[in-house]
């Protein structure tokens, strides 16, 4: 069974920094990978989607980046802003056979003003 | 499109009580998702259907749990009785297979709060 794995758990960083968010996984034969924004009390919100065929996705100040052979991705922000505050989730889809994905924990991201 | 509409939004029982969690997912989408979330576990798929048929239910955790989806546009998520292991937040979600780029992403309700006394 696929295992999705995110570090750090929680992350806390000023207002206009840089930022990295780490996505690891454990079988690599994967269909497609997609990064979700959850906020507090809400449902699941869709930010990038990576087909096991590509590299990155980019949209606005999010990159998203996968590296199949070695089971990661990372999602960039860049200059962040306290609206970026909210949980960020990972997703691999295992297969084509179905369209379940596998989740990993989060990571809880807070950006200071 | 209104989303993924969810009822109710938040739900307090006792324990051995029936609960009923309702999902209307997006109109058209032919995959429908039941997960749970909890601070111990995080987001746990408990099963899915297409078109309306069970696919996967290998993550429903016990008997006490039932799944249905009569129709394209309802489904629910039952579980009897309760106990205050469930309590957790609920979440439904729909989507398309194969219809472009993109479009295979899964579109989220707001989920059901459930807190079993």
């Amino acid at each position: 069974k696929q295992e999705v794995t995110q570090i750090p758990a929680a992350l806390s960083v000023p207002e206009g920094e840089n930022l990295v968010l780490n996505c690891s996984f454990t079988d690599s034969a994967i269909y497609n990978l997609q990064w979700f924004r959850q906020d507090p009390g809400k449902g699941l919100t869709s930010l990038l989607l990576i087909q096991s065929s590509q590299r990155e996705q980019t949209s606005g100040r999010l990159n998203a980046s996968l590296d199949k052979s070695s089971g990661r991705s990372t999602l960039y922000i860049a200059a962040s802003q306290p609206g970026d505050s909210a949980t960020y989730l990972c997703a691999v889809r295992p297969g084509h056979t179905g369209n379940q994905f596998y989740f990993g924990t989060g990571t809880s991201l807070t950006v200071i003003p | 499109d209104a989303g993924v509409i969810q009822s109710p939004r938040h739900e307090v029982t006792e324990m051995g009580q029936e609960v009923t969690l309702r999902c209307k997912p997006i109109s058209g989408h032919d995959y429908l998702f039941w997960y749970r979330q909890t601070m111990m576990r995080g987001l746990e798929l408990l099963i899915y259907f297409n078109n309306n048929v069970p696919i996967d239910d290998s993550g429903m955790p016990e008997d006490r749990f039932s799944a249905k989806m009569p129709n394209a546009s309802f489904s629910t998520l039952k579980i009897q009785p309760s106990e205050p292991r469930d309590s957790a937040v609920y979440f439904c979600a729909s989507s398309l297979l194969y219809s472009g780029q993109g479009s295979e992403t899964q579109y989220f309700g707001p989920g059901t709060r459930l807190l079993v006394l």
